[in-house]
């Protein structure tokens, strides 16, 4: 079982606004990193930090974090967003772990 | 540009052993932590086990403590992973990445499947 916990699916409309969570104890003292998956291809860096972007990255996607929850927001999806995406950040032992979430499948109607 | 390129996956036998490598350019590989990340078919990112720049730390996850040996060769720009004991559930693409705490950047991956 993962101790970063995502919903394994969710929807939203073209144009429409979209918010992925992620949910662990290490997230009250560790950022979540957000990564986009698209079928058949490697994993995609897309937030990092606070709210970081790595070059490449539309400035549509952004991050934010509350607690024991971080969140991928993506205003205005594109069709080209539908993916599926991983939380990551340590665990919440010391031990300096890094976890994944269980993934989130985006399906952009 | 930074590339990772993982080598070495296959078909393996249930108690058997494979060692993959992955080569990396475009960026100074021994300043650098290293990852191997899995995906088993149809399922999530599994983080594997990360190195230290310099060797002296390695981490493992559970499922495969005392199993698996992660290496690094920096003056050859390359990353290994030895894995032992292999078991069906070790079954998935094994991604080489570079780690920042964060992965920034990944490879294409390289299957491996244990089965008899």
């Amino acid at each position: 079982s993962s101790e970063l916990t995502q919903d394994p699916a969710v929807s939203v409309a073209l144009g429409q606004t979209v918010r992925i969570t992620c949910q662990g104890d290490s997230l009250r003292s560790y950022y979540a990193s957000w990564y986009q998956q698209k079928p058949g291809q490697a994993p995609v860096l897309v937030i990092y930090g606070k709210n970081n972007r790595p070059s490449g990255i539309p400035d549509r996607f952004s991050g934010s974090s509350s607690g024991n929850t971080a969140s991928l927001t993506i205003t205005g999806a594109q069709a080209e967003d539908e993916a599926d995406y991983y939380c990551n950040s340590r665990d919440s032992s010391g031990n300096h772990l890094r976890v994944f979430g269980g993934g989130t499948k985006l399906t952009v109607l | 540009q930074v590339q990772l390129v993982e080598s070495g996956g296959g078909l393996v036998k249930p108690g058997g052993s494979l060692r993959l490598s992955c080569a990396a350019s475009g960026f100074t590989f021994s300043d650098y932590y290293m990852s191997w990340i899995r995906q088993a078919p149809g399922k999530g990112l599994e983080w594997v086990s990360y190195i230290s720049s310099s060797s002296s730390y390695t981490n493992y996850a559970d499922s495969v403590k005392g199993r698996f040996t992660i290496s690094r060769d920096n003056a050859k720009n390359s990353l290994y992973l030895q894995m032992n004991s292999l078991r069906a559930e070790d079954t998935a693409v094994y991604y080489c990445a570079r780690d920042k705490t964060i992965f920034d950047y990944w490879g294409q991956g390289t299957l491996v499947t244990v089965s008899s």
